[in-house]
């Protein structure tokens, strides 16, 4: 079964840890993408990767890091420098820019809770 | 600006009810694209359309059929005799494709379909 893979599904942490999500993808895509989700309302991208070894920031990168060491997996760093890390982490994977802006396939998510 | 409005924050409808959802985007390039997604209480964002921006002809997928009018910038979606399954957060979505990937989020409308 062709997909992406979050884990886990909800993670609690204290505040100054840092806390590792995980996403692999098995659909042979380029390009990954970590979305973070507050309650009521759209996605607003962390980072993105459109190959190996290569990401850029997206519109709320600080306090996260990122890699891309292999195809596959697109693990995302949620700092202790990142100010409300609470929310809903979603990864998403698509076919990359060539020949246009692709749709993304979305993982089940990981919520993430600091106190 | 490069932005994506869905003005319809929550929308409850009945069962068998026809129920439309707007999204107005906003951008100066004339190449972009726009996707449809669902997302259920479970969380997964899941992709449902795929639109060019030379492409007008309106698409029809079982009870799902979408109206792209660039006149006005907008790409409504309607379902048709909704089911209690369409409960879901919609969400549309703008992509562009000069200086750099970027896919814009509206911030999603909420469908209760009551039984």
């Amino acid at each position: 079964d062709g997909g992406i893979t979050q884990s886990p599904k909800y993670l609690f942490r204290k505040e100054g840890q840092n806390v590792t999500l995980s996403c692999e993808q098995n659909l042979n895509h380029d390009a990954m993408y970590w979305y973070r989700q507050d309650p009521g309302q759209g996605l607003r991208l962390i980072y993105y990767s459109q190959i190996v070894n290569d990401f850029q920031k997206g519109d709320i990168a600080e306090g996260y890091s990122v890699s891309r060491e292999k195809k596959e997996s697109f693990p995302l760093t949620v700092t202790s420098a990142q100010k409300n890390p609470t929310a809903f982490y979603l990864c998403a994977s698509s076919t990359g820019e060539r020949e246009g802006v692709h749709e993304q396939y979305f993982g089940p998510g990981t919520r993430l809770t600091v106190t | 600006a490069q932005k994506v409005t869905q003005a319809q924050t929550e929308i409850s409808v009945v069962e068998k009810e026809d129920v439309t959802l707007d999204c107005v985007y906003e951008t100066r390039d004339t190449t972009y694209y726009l996707f449809w997604y669902k997302q259920p209480p479970s969380g997964e964002l899941v992709f449902l359309i795929r639109r060019n921006s030379f492409d007008e002809q309106n698409e029809i997928s079982g009870r799902y059929s979408w109206n792209f009018q660039k006149s006005t910038s907008s790409f409504n979606f309607t379902i048709t005799a909704s089911q209690v399954v369409d409960s879901a957060v919609y969400f549309c979505a703008l992509g562009l494709n000069t200086g750099g990937f970027k896919t814009i989020f509206g911030a999603g409308t909420r469908l209760f379909v009551k039984a």
